[in-house]
């Protein structure tokens, strides 16, 4: 398995600023996700991070409003950018150890992002 | 595209009683299907992947190609498995592994 920690876990922003979650794994994995859980609905990928490589996003979601960093196998940054009301979310970093769709994904605690 | 269905946004059951959480997908390849659940206060985490075959807390779950279903079973309900469930599909997409998830259902065990 994987334990996985993210930062902050709950903030309360303005509109217009932008905010950066952490994600951190006590050890070198492969794939890392982020994903977004509006109230109510399920998980959405937002972009796949690689280690050394650009990150891919999912449709509707671009890299001028979730910048994604990934500096080494075990620390990732996703940023929230100019945010709106539309943005409160939970924000969920996952990883999986190995390249492979049968691979377990293990999800950090959340970031609950409220923003006003 | 691919797309996971479960159909029951909430499932309330009596303790004993047998449950069935339902999940049905979409998608032309070999599907690779997996059950997370979420407990209160706590992070989603994997119960149980298609390709194990395993018995998880009494849980099973059979794939069912002809009928598109990979539906969540057990014999008998106890409160400690009131909790979300999601049903999750991994399939590949432009080179890159991803997995998207069913809307959830809410399991209710009664005491």
């Amino acid at each position: 398995s994987a334990v996985i920690s993210q930062k902050p876990s709950r903030d309360i922003c303005q509109r217009g600023t932008s905010l950066t979650i952490q994600c951190q794994v006590d050890s070198q994995v492969t794939m890392m996700f982020w994903y977004r859980q509006q109230p109510g609905q399920s998980l959405t990928l937002i972009a796949t991070a690689n280690q050394g490589s650009e990150a891919t996003y999912e449709s509707g979601f671009v890299i001028d409003k979730f910048p994604i960093s990934r500096p080494n196998l075990t620390f990732s940054t996703l940023t929230v950018s100019n945010m709106s009301p539309e943005d409160s979310s939970i924000y969920l970093c996952s990883v999986g150890r190995l390249a492979g769709v049968q691979d377990t994904q293990y999800f950090g605690p959340g970031t609950r992002l409220t923003v006003l | 595209a691919q797309r996971v269905t479960q159909p029951e946004k909430l499932l309330s059951v009596f303790k004993g009683a047998p449950v069935e959480l339902k999940c049905n997908y979409s998608y032309s390849g070999s599907p690779e299907l997996f059950w997370y659940v979420q407990y209160s206060r706590q992070r989603l985490q994997l119960l149980l992947r298609h390709i194990s075959r395993e018995s998880i807390k009494g849980f099973t779950a059979d794939l069912n190609k002809g009928e598109t279903s990979f539906h969540l079973k057990k014999p008998f309900a106890q409160e400690e498995d009131s909790a979300m469930y999601y049903c999750a599909l991994g399939f590949y997409s432009g080179g890159y592994q991803k997995v998207t998830f069913g809307t959830g259902t809410k399991l209710q065990v009664i005491p």
